[in-house]
């Protein structure tokens, strides 16, 4: 069965960028039946959406996070992948890739188990 | 942007419904989506389109949508039930339109 895992860096210094991937296994990532996406929750707190992107490339990224932020999908490795710029503390997060329907009031039906990222020097 | 609102936590003792609540405005002309979180763990989908059930999520678990509330309702209450929960709708007036309630601790006494 398809399954999600984020891979990257636990440590991002201030002012650097955030770079994480999100590998598919058990299923192919160009399955027009879903789009992809980066979710993230702070310490403590809840779950803010991040963006979305389709196996064609297509994105649609949170308008607090656009002007940082970078998703692009590798379809012949079968992962996807975000970068976030000019980090902060406020970027500290456990980060989630996960899949949704092609239908924009869909859920998102299945998640990675997460990876811990921490701003600071 | 469109907020959702849910009570911080809801007790409740095994064996008997725990109801939780998600409000927002006309939210019954939304989809609403529920999400179980339990502590270390990521989200897992436990209700979509407001009232139905993934496949291994207990009949336990049901959904509804009205006015401006929906609830996930959690009959039989089991201490394994004891997580977060999250609501999440998307919004086609909003630039932000994939929005999450603030969560709800369900304990269980």
């Amino acid at each position: 069965h398809l399954q999600l895992q984020e891979s990257g860096p636990g440590l991002v210094k201030p002012s650097e960028t955030l770079s994480l991937t999100c590998t598919v296994s058990g299923g192919s990532i160009r399955g027009p039946d879903y789009y992809w996406a980066w979710i993230r929750q702070p310490p403590g707190r809840g779950l803010e959406w991040i963006g979305n992107i389709y196996f064609s490339g297509t994105t649609y990224f949170s308008p607090s996070l656009k002007s940082r932020l970078a998703v692009s999908v590798d379809t012949s490795k079968n992962y996807f992948s975000l970068n976030l710029a000019s980090v902060t503390a406020a970027d500290t997060a456990m980060y989630y890739c996960a899949r949704r329907g092609v239908a924009t009031d869909s859920s998102f039906d299945l998640w990675g188990r997460g990876t811990l990222v921490t701003v600071s020097s | 942007s469109y907020v959702l609102t849910q009570p911080p936590s809801v007790s409740v003792a095994p064996g008997k419904t725990a109801r939780i609540t998600c409000g927002g405005n006309n939210i019954e002309s939304k989809s609403v989506h529920w999400y179980q979180q339990k502590p270390g763990q990521a989200p897992v989908l436990v209700i979509y389109y407001d009232r139905d059930r993934p496949s291994g999520i207990p009949e336990r678990f049901s959904g509804s949508n009205s006015g401006n509330t929906a609830t996930l309702t959690i009959s039989r209450v089991e201490a394994g039930d004891e997580a977060d929960y999250f609501c999440q709708v998307w919004d086609n007036s909003s630039d932000h339109p994939w929005v999450f309630g603030g969560g709800t601790k369900l304990t269980v006494l």
